[in-house]
């Protein structure tokens, strides 16, 4: 267990609805950032949240936005949903700066996303 | 554009062999994380490795780098059934955790 949830585990949504993903870090951890893992293939780095601010963002269109909350919760959204949406969306907690060298990123169990 | 590369993709082993999973990435990088993920599951640290001629042990996987080449290897031994994962290298160029995932080894480990 890392101490970083997520909400909910599973999904449905049809094509072009929007969809809110939750995400709780862990105690201590002022950093979020959010994955998208499709099928059979590595994450892909959407963007990150250090302070309530957006502090980076992978190749993802607008329609994926953000939020941190001053509790360092976290949310995704997702605008005008796409069949290619369809994945499995972590976040993962971290403090940074480093707290120790060999300080890692804890992820939560992830959200799995259908879009139909 | 950094790019991480892993081989073999797939992997299918008897129990008790050794073998090596490779991680090559294209620039040069701050710190370089193993994880493995369960199917179905979340994603798991493994090792974080900091700089070159790292190397790191945990029970039957062994980690290290080379910056230079900018290499990675997941080395296991005498592998168990447990061990079937999917393992991911990825990368973090400014120590910022904004990861450069590779496409993952899935390992199967037969009895």
């Amino acid at each position: 267990e890392t101490g970083v949830t997520q909400s909910p585990t599973h999904l449905i949504k049809t094509r072009g609805q929007q969809v809110t993903l939750r995400c709780s870090s862990q105690s201590g951890h002022n950093t979020v950032s959010w994955y998208q893992q499709a099928l059979g293939q590595g994450p892909q780095f959407i963007f990150q949240y250090y302070r309530e601010e957006e502090n980076g963002r992978g190749n993802f269109p607008p329609r994926f936005s953000g939020l941190q909350f001053p509790n360092y919760s976290s949310e995704l959204n997702v605008n005008a949903l796409e069949l290619d949406d369809s994945a499995l969306y972590l976040c993962a907690s971290s403090l940074v700066p480093l707290d120790r060298e060999e300080e890692t990123q804890y992820f939560g169990p992830g959200t799995r996303l259908l879009v139909l | 554009e950094l790019k991480v590369e892993q081989n073999p993709l797939f992997l299918s082993m008897q129990e008790g062999k050794n073998y090596t999973i490779y991680c090559n990435y294209s620039t040069t990088s701050d710190r370089l994380y193993w994880y493995r993920q369960d199917p179905g599951k979340s994603l798991e640290s493994l090792f974080v490795l900091l700089s070159n001629g790292a190397v790191k042990q945990e029970g039957r996987l062994m980690a290290s780098l080379d910056t230079k080449a900018r290499l990675s290897t997941l080395h296991i031994t005498a592998a168990v059934h447990d061990l079937s994962a999917t393992y991911f290298c990825a990368v973090d160029m400014d120590s910022n955790y904004q990861l450069i995932w590779g496409a993952g080894t899935k390992l199967i480990i037969k009895p």
